[in-house]
């Protein structure tokens, strides 16, 4: 079954404490995103990535951090220093630009929901 | 920097009136427009391209580079269209990560 899974799907974490959500993806895909949802505000991107080892800064990157080792994977950590980091995170995907099937849509998992306690 | 508004978070109709859901931009250059579909308990997924210009159930939205505007439209709302509609952009150079809007719910009632 190809797509994109995000885990956990929920996730209470105490003030001061790191957390790590998963992002995996069997699309064969370059490019990975992790977006934050807010009632209200919409998908804010957080970090985006076009290939392995490499990583940009989204929108509001402050408190979170993230990496991509390999391919098919991108983690993103959610530091104490994240001041608000109650929130409904998104993991996408999608093929990179200049590609034949780059129609710029992206692919999203089911979210992780993150609660500080 | 780009910037995607969406000025009505909800927006509640009943079934068979016509929907329009407004989407305006800012932005220098030459975007791609999306508009992404998030039903009730499912993944976000797109719903359609500017650059297609096709019909999806029922839906049409038309790039307006004057108005700056791609504002989706549906001349008979169904029960079933209920949902959380973001409209998005794509810069035509630079970041090529999607921009979102706010969001819009829509509520078609029976």
């Amino acid at each position: 079954d190809g797509g994109i899974t995000q885990s956990p799907k929920y996730l209470f974490r105490k003030e001061g404490q790191n957390v790590t959500l998963s992002c995996e993806q069997n699309l064969n895909h370059d490019a990975m995103y992790w977006y934050r949802q807010d009632p209200g505000q919409g998908l804010r991107l957080i970090y985006y990535s076009q290939i392995v080892n490499d990583f940009q800064k989204g929108d509001i990157a402050e408190g979170y951090s993230v990496s991509r080792e390999k391919k098919e994977s991108f983690p993103l950590t959610v530091t104490s220093a994240q001041k608000n980091p109650t929130a409904f995170y998104l993991c996408a995907s999608t093929p990179l630009l200049g590609q034949e099937v780059n129609t710029g849509e992206l692919f999203f998992g089911e979210g992780s929901r993150l609660t500080v306690l | 920097a780009q910037r995607v508004t969406q000025p009505e978070k909800l927006l509640s109709v009943f079934k068979g009136a016509p929907v329009e859901l407004k989407c305006n931009y800012s932005y220098s250059g030459s975007p791609e427009l999306f508009w992404y579909v998030q039903y009730s308990r499912q993944r976000l997924q797109l719903l359609l391209r500017h650059i297609s210009r096709e019909s999806i159930k029922g839906f049409t939205a038309d790039l307006n580079k004057g108005e700056t505007s791609f504002h989706l439209k549906k001349p008979f709302a169904q029960e079933e269209d209920s949902a959380m509609y973001y409209c998005a952009l794509r810069r035509d150079t630079g970041r090529r990560a999607l921009t979102f809007g706010s969001g819009t719910r829509l509520q078609v009632q029976p």
